[in-house]
């Protein structure tokens, strides 16, 4: 088990670019969770899936904000036509019961 | 909401005790935990209490939860210079699955 890999480490984009980061979970766990972390505050709750299924979405993730989960494995995030205050930390956790783990993050830099 | 608070900064010296506190107002929290941080990395999952629970210990960590009033500690014994880091207080609920945290404690162990 190697853990929650995401990817890129690290993005910089300008400003109206689109984005596209990738999650693997842990395998099996059926639980994929994304969450923003800007500087200095606790991570913001984004989105969640079960399997295939997005169950819930964060009022914080707004129209530009998309994500997937093909056949329950890994997760994509895209951020459309982003903005400098897209600029954050975009961490990935998944879990099969009460324990998320969590990926080393994608910081995203927006110019 | 769900709010989770915690102070922002603390202070010990290496080998003392540390204690950090948190605070949530969501009664039907139902798992409780504490993840680590230290910079440019993802969350470490150190510990979590279900919530029929008052104590749990794990090696140098000691959890406790006082539910009348919604608070959690974290205490670790004889600090290291390794455990500076930003511990990050987190509650979910049963049925949601997503947690809420809290901005986080920075941790400063001093030699």
């Amino acid at each position: 088990d190697t853990g929650v890999s995401q990817d890129p480490r690290h993005k910089i984009t300008k400003r109206g670019q689109n984005v596209t980061f990738r999650c693997d979970p842990i395998s099996e766990h059926n639980r994929l969770y994304w969450y923003r972390q800007t500087l200095g505050q606790g991570p913001e709750f984004l989105t969640y899936f079960q399997n295939e299924a997005q169950l819930e979405k964060s009022r914080l993730l707004s129209d530009r904000f998309s994500a997937e989960r093909p056949k329950g494995s890994f997760s994509t995030l895209e951020i459309q036509r982003t903005e400098q205050g897209d600029s954050a930390m975009y961490l990935c956790a998944s879990s099969d019961k009460a324990e998320a783990f969590f990926g080393q993050g994608t910081r995203l830099t927006v110019v | 909401g769900e709010d989770v608070e915690q102070s922002l900064f603390l202070s010990v010296r290496e080998g003392d005790s540390s204690v950090i506190n948190c605070t949530y107002t969501d009664s039907s929290s139902t798992y409780l935990y504490w993840y680590k941080q230290e910079p440019g990395a993802g969350l470490q999952l150190l510990t979590y209490i279900f919530s029929n629970m008052d104590m749990k210990q794990d090696q140098r960590l000691t959890v406790l939860l006082n539910k009348k009033d919604k608070h959690l500690s974290l205490r670790i014994a004889d600090t290291q210079t390794g455990d500076s880091a930003i511990y990050f207080c987190a509650v979910s609920t049963s049925g949601t699955y997503k947690y809420i945290f809290g901005t986080g404690t920075r941790l400063k162990v001093l030699a």
